[in-house]
């Protein structure tokens, strides 16, 4: 079944230490990118890779890092992590970037920090 | 200033009855691509009807349908006969041609009654 997986679903953690929200997808797309999404903001571009080794930000990088060592993953990760980075975060990846592409998302991690 | 403007925060409708749910976009690429997406209380992000820019006809699948108007730069999503499964956040999003971001209004949730 063609997906974007990312783990884990939930996850609780204290302020400052560090972690990582993996994402993988089987559908050999390149482009790949991470959302988070908060109440009254929508899905907001924290980072996105057109292809192995190509990151880039999007518009709230502020407090994240990614890589792409691989075609298939694109881990999400928090250094640092504060209270304000509390957000439901989403996975996606794309085929092209054609306008007439979309994302496939992942089913999403809450993500909680105290 | 906004790419995706969602003017409803929230709508009721009763079941079997038709609801509209108002998106516009801003955009001076002539290439791009509008996205409705779906989102349950469960947080999965689902795909629901793509409308590209250069389509003559408006994009239909199943009870959704998109009332595409260019020169009004709107393309507002038509959910026919309303079911109570219906009820959820509805993202309007645009991707522009040879961008990697899907760029995402604030959601409209809707609620179905029986």
């Amino acid at each position: 079944e063609a997906q974007v997986t990312q783990n884990p679903r939930y996850l609780i953690t204290v302020t400052g230490k560090k972690l990582t929200v993996t994402c993988s997808q089987n559908m050999n797309h390149e482009y790949m990118s991470w959302y988070r999404q908060d109440p009254g903001l929508g899905l907001r571009q924290i980072y996105y890779s057109m292809n192995v080794e190509v990151t880039d930000k999007g518009d709230v990088p502020e407090g994240y890092k990614v890589s792409r060592k691989e075609k298939r993953n694109f881990p999400l990760i928090l250094e640092s992590p504060s209270p304000n980075q509390t957000s439901l975060y989403f996975c996606a990846s794309s085929l092209g970037n054609t306008g007439k592409t979309g994302y496939t998302f992942g089913s999403g991690t809450r993500l909680t920090v105290v | 200033a906004q790419k995706i403007t969602q003017t409803q925060p929230g709508m009721f409708v009763q079941e079997k009855e038709a609801v509209t749910l108002d998106c516009t976009y801003d955009t001076s690429d002539p290439s791009y691509g509008l996205f409705w997406y779906k989102q349950p209380s469960s947080g999965e992000m689902i795909f629901l009807i793509y409308q590209g820019s250069y389509d003559q006809q408006n994009a239909t699948e199943g009870r959704y349908s998109l009332n595409f108007q260019k020169a009004r730069k709107s393309a507002n999503l038509v959910i026919s006969a309303s079911q109570l499964g219906d009820s959820a956040m509805y993202f309007c999003a645009m991707r522009e041609e040879g961008y990697s971001t899907l760029t995402f209004g604030k959601g409209t949730m809707l609620l179905v009654s029986p």
